[in-house]
């Protein structure tokens, strides 16, 4: 399944399927950016991160992709399974000084078995 | 090497109050920052300490007020309480000022009646 716009709140998908989840940056400096994943009652997990001078990377069964032009990154999960259900949130590191990462609204992904 | 430890795990106040929170950062992290995570939004930056100094500072009132310790142990006061104070709160520590390795706690739960 695919999120169909920028900010949605919640997306469903089936056990299997691949999901991508969206989220549009505000700053065109930022030149760090990471995909976050919350579970309930936990704090925030790093999953994976790219810099500003790369378009791709990719984990295992994660792939982030980043569009400087229009501001836009994109975490897709592979073969998505029940234990992905969570939120996630993508972050973005300004230069200049301290790295503090500047945190989106989030998704919540819910995957049906 | 242990995690962060977030402690309490859940407060009740009344409005009006203060509260103190603690956070005990990852053996050797010499950062810690502090987030606010109201329900349904991601976590914002309330501010950082870095070796015992405040290093940094988000869009929080003056009664939002931190310390960190010689063990990089780190505290976060809030002084009258308001009922917009619940929240989840968040620590993260980290090795120097760089996000990657940020790496969080499970927060403390506040709710303000």
């Amino acid at each position: 399944g695919e999120s169909v716009g920028l900010h949605l709140p919640t997306l469903s998908v089936q056990e299997g399927d691949n999901s991508i989840i969206n989220c549009a940056y505000s700053n065109s400096a930022s030149d760090y950016f990471i995909w976050y994943k919350q579970e309930s009652g936990k704090g925030p997990q790093f999953i994976i991160d790219i810099r500003s001078n790369m378009d791709k990377r990719q984990g295992q069964r994660v792939t982030v992709l980043l569009n400087k032009t229009v501001k836009h990154l994109s975490l897709q999960i592979a073969a998505t399974q029940p234990g992905d259900s969570a939120v996630y949130f993508c972050a973005e590191n300004r230069p200049g000084g301290s790295y503090i990462p500047t945190f989106g609204r989030g998704t919540s992904l819910i995957v049906h078995p | 090497e242990t995690g962060v430890t977030q402690s309490p795990t859940h407060l009740i106040k009344t409005r009006g109050q203060q509260v103190t929170l603690r956070c005990s950062s990852q053996s050797g992290h010499n950062t810690v920052s502090w987030y606010q995570q109201a329900l349904g939004q991601g976590p914002q930056f309330i501010f950082q300490y870095y070796r015992e100094e405040e290093n940094g500072r988000g869009n929080f009132p003056p009664r939002f007020s931190g310390l960190q310790f010689p063990n990089y142990s780190s505290e976060l006061n809030v002084n009258a309480l308001e009922l917009d104070d619940s929240a989840l709160y968040l620590c993260a520590s980290s090795g120097g000022q760089r996000v990657e390795g940020y790496t969080f706690g499970s927060g403390t739960r506040l709710t303000v009646v």
